[in-house]
C-alpha cells in the first residue's frame, strides 16, 4: 500500500505571504497526485489534477508541481480564504484510492 | 455545474445501520461515478468505495468489507451508503463525492453527520 505524508503538519504564515505544502509517497506515484482544500464546515474542494493542473474555477495563486513521490502545492501569496486544511491525495492503487493526514494553514 | 445534494443529520445506536442519501438533482446520475469519503471529528479524510467506470462495479475499502453497501435509485437520481454494524468509530460526517478528470473527487456533497452513541 503507497502512504501519504504531508509535512508540515501546520504552517502559520501571515496573508500575502508564499506557502509550499509538501506531499510524499511511500512509493513512486507518477503525476497520479491531486490537492484539495476543505474549510471548517465545508466539504473539501478539488484545487489541483494529475499533480499539475488546476481545477475549474481555481484561481492562479494556486499551482502544483512535483512527479514519482514529492508533490508541492505552493500558493504564490495568501489570500484571507486561503487559511484551511488542504490534503493530497493518489490514485496510483486504481481503484483503491489514498488521501495524506493534511496540511493546516493558519494565520501567523 | 453539477450539485451533489446531502442534508440531516443521523443518531444511531451500537450494531444498528444507518443509510445516507446523496441527491443529484437536475441532472442524470448515471452520468457520474459516485463515491462516498467519511471523515470523523477533527480527523482527516477516508475514502470507503464507489463505482469503478472502467470494471462497471461497485468497489469498497477492504476496512469496510461486508458491511457497506452502495445503492443508486436513477428513478430518483438518489446515491445510497448503507452502513451496518455501526460502531462508535463510525461517528463522521460521511461525503458523497462525484469523480471527475478520470479519479478525482468533484464535486463533493455537503456531508451527513452520523453520530453512532449508546
Amino acid at each position: 500500500e503507497i502512504v501519504l505524508t504531508q509535512s508540515p503538519a501546520t504552517l502559520s504564515l501571515s496573508p500575502g505571504e508564499r506557502a509550499t505544502l509538501s506531499c510524499r509517497a511511500s512509493q513512486g506515484v507518477s503525476s497520479s497526485v491531486a490537492w484539495y482544500q476543505q474549510k471548517p464546515g465545508q466539504p473539501p474542494r478539488l484545487l489541483i489534477y494529475d499533480a499539475s493542473n488546476r481545477a475549474t474555477g481555481i484561481p492562479a495563486r494556486f499551482s502544483g508541481s512535483g512527479s514519482g513521490t514529492d508533490f508541492t502545492l505552493t500558493i504564490s501569496s495568501l489570500e484571507p480564504e486561503d487559511f484551511a486544511v488542504y490534503y493530497c491525495q493518489h490514485r496510483s492503487n486504481w481503484p483503491l484510492l489514498t488521501f495524506g493526514p493534511g496540511t493546516k494553514v493558519d494565520i501567523k | 455545474q453539477v450539485q451533489l445534494v446531502q442534508s440531516g443529520a443521523e443518531v444511531k445506536k451500537p450494531g444498528a445501520s444507518v443509510k445516507v442519501s446523496c441527491k443529484v438533482p437536475e441532472y442524470t446520475l448515471t452520468y457520474l461515478s459516485m463515491h462516498w469519503v467519511r471523515q470523523a471529528p477533527g480527523k482527516g479524510l477516508e475514502w470507503m468505495g464507489g463505482f469503478d467506470p472502467q470494471e462497471g462495479k461497485t468497489i469498497h475499502a477492504q476496512k469496510f468489507q461486508g458491511r457497506v453497501t452502495m445503492t443508486e435509485d436513477t428513478s430518483t437520481d438518489t446515491a445510497y451508503m448503507e452502513l451496518t454494524s455501526l460502531k462508535s468509530e463510525d461517528t463522521a460526517m460521511y461525503y458523497c463525492a462525484a469523480l471527475t478528470y478520470g479519479s478525482w473527487f468533484d464535486p463533493w456533497g455537503q456531508g451527513i453527520l452520523v453520530t453512532v452513541s449508546s
